[in-house]
């Protein structure tokens, strides 16, 4: 049940864009994404519920797929500040409400 | 918005010992909680679902004799890791289903060190 993301690891520099794609075998009730820094909780980010949706601000959106099985985190001219792992995930009804965190994605940003 | 807090925020303890990790809703009413488990460098990886009033239901590969969970009120799960060994050393963080907004508010995590 846990989402797939890709790539695992993705160092950039400042002022560069990155994609990170988050997909499962089964249509998702819902994708959340979280970005955590090392050692602390992970902060909510963004989610997104309806098929075809795409949501965001300027520097950080996700889109969600026609068939709910396939969701992209947009970072736009990173910042050194967007270093971090960022993790998608997915609850609702079809988990039985649990909350199932994906696979990772580990970003560093450099000058 | 809501909050759930979870204490302590670190524990160090000595192997064979028992810990005592607490969440709680702080404004709001949680009837689930979920606990999660995460090594260096890798996922959160959920390991219990926390039912108030009802026995824990956990996940494939998780001891629950080891890792004890009580959700007394609608307000407080525990997570007690019983007779801890080095090996469950980890960062161990918890999350409610708030209903509003997003729906899944997380604790703040616990670090635990057995040593």
């Amino acid at each position: 049940q846990q989402p797939v993301q890709s790539p695992q690891a993705v160092i950039l520099r400042e002022g560069e864009d990155a994609v990170i794609n988050c997909s499962s075998s089964k249509a998702l009730y819902s994708v959340h994404w979280y970005r955590q820094k090392h050692g602390e909780a992970p902060v909510f980010l963004m989610i997104l519920l309806k098929g075809g949706e795409q949501k965001g601000h300027e520097k950080i959106s996700a889109s969600f797929n026609e068939k709910k099985q396939q969701s992209s985190l947009y970072l736009t001219a990173s910042q050194l500040s967007y270093s971090g792992t960022y993790f998608c995930g997915t609850g609702g009804q079809n988990t039985g409400n649990q909350f199932y965190f994906g696979t990772g994605t580990s970003l560093t940003v450099i000058p | 918005g809501a909050v759930v807090s979870q204490h302590p925020s670190w524990v160090i303890c000595k192997s064979g010992t028992s810990v005592k990790i607490e969440c709680r809703s702080l404004d709001f009413q949680a009837t689930t909680m979920f606990w999660y488990r995460q090594f260096p460098k890798q996922s959160l990886m959920l390991m219990a679902t926390s039912n108030e009033g009802s026995k824990a239901t956990y996940e494939q590969g998780v001891e629950k004799d080891k890792f004890l969970i009580n959700h007394a009120s609608l307000t407080l799960s525990t997570l007690t890791v019983t007779s801890a060994h080095p090996e469950d050393s980890s960062f161990y963080i918890c999350s409610a289903r708030d209903n509003v907004g997003y729906g899944y508010t997380f604790g703040s995590g616990t670090r635990l060190t057995v040593v």
